[in-house]
C-alpha cells in the first residue's frame, strides 16, 4: 500500500536533540517533505529531500535513504517553540505525484 | 508567508446542509488543492486544482465538489452534509506540481462541525 509511518507522540527535554523518524514505500518515490504544524495552526514547510543523504537548514536537518524507504528529521538544540506535530508526506509515481501523509508525530517539549 | 485565506474559518451546520468553503490566494499558483485532517490520520487529499476550469479527485472525494473559475478562487462544496464530514479542511497551494518538487503552502484552515 501507501502506508506512511512515524511515531505518534516524542517527548524530549529542552536543549536535547530529538529525531523523528518516518518510514515509505519506497516504489515510485520521488520525494519526501517535512513541514511542522502547531496546534490549531497550519501546517508549514521545513524540508524536502529526494536524494539520498543529510539536508541542513539550521538547527534542523532532514535524512533521506532511498534504499530502506526511511527519512528522519533531526532537531538540535531544541526550544518549547519546537512543540508541534511534525508530519513527513512522500511523492510519488504510484500516487499520481500526489502527497500522501504521514499522521503526524506529536513533540512534547519539557524544560 | 504565503497569502492564503480560507473563509469561514469557523463553521457549525445540520447534517443534510449543503455547505461551502472558499480558497483566495493572491500568489498566482497555478496549484490549488483541498485537504481534511482528522486525529490519528493524516492529511488527506480531496480534490485538486491544475488550472482554471481544471480539477481532479483525490482519494477522499466521495461527497465533494470543487469548482476553480477564477486562478484565485477554490471552492470546495459539500452537496449534503453529514456527520462523516466534521474535520478540519486545509487548503493549499503550490506554484508549480510535484514534477518539479515544489512545496505546498498552506491556508489557516476551516474549522467545520455537521450537527
Amino acid at each position: 500500500g501507501q502506508n506512511i509511518d512515524q511515531p505518534t507522540e516524542m517527548t524530549a527535554t529542552e536543549g536535547a536533540i530529538v529525531q523523528i523518524n518516518c518510514t515509505y514505500q519506497t516504489s515510485g518515490f520521488n520525494g519526501l517533505f517535512w513541514y511542522q504544524q502547531h496546534a490549531g495552526e497550519a501546517p508549514t514547510f521545513l524540508s524536502y529531500n529526494v536524494l539520498d543523504g543529510l539536508e541542513e537548514k539550521g538547527r534542523f536537518s532532514s535524512f533521506l535513504s532511498r534504499s530502506k524507504g526511511y527519512s528522519y528529521l533531526l532537531l538540535k538544540e531544541l526550544q518549547m517553540k519546537d512543540s508541534a506535530s511534525y508530519l513527513c508526506a512522500r511523492a510519488g509515481v504510484d500516487s499520481n505525484y500526489q502527497l500522501i501523509w504521514g499522521a503526524g508525530t506529536k513533540l512534547i517539549i519539557k524544560p | 508567508d504565503a497569502g492564503i485565506t480560507q473563509s469561514p474559518r469557523h463553521k457549525v451546520t445540520e447534517t443534510g446542509t449543503p455547505v461551502t468553503l472558499r480558497c483566495h490566494q493572491t500568489e498566482n499558483h497555478r496549484y490549488m488543492y483541498w485537504y481534511r485532517q482528522d486525529p490519528g490520520h493524516g492529511l488527506r487529499l480531496i480534490h485538486y486544482s491544475y488550472g482554471v476550469k481544471d480539477t481532479d479527485k483525490g482519494e477522499v472525494s466521495d461527497g465533494y465538489s470543487v469548482s476553480r473559475s477564477k486562478t484565485e478562487d477554490f471552492l470546495l462544496t459539500l452537496e449534503s452534509a453529514t456527520s462523516s464530514q466534521t474535520s478540519v479542511y486545509f487548503c493549499a497551494i503550490s506554484e508549480s506540481d510535484l514534477y518539479s518538487n515544489q512545496p505546498q503552502h498552506f491556508g489557516d484552515g476551516t474549522r467545520l462541525s455537521i450537527l
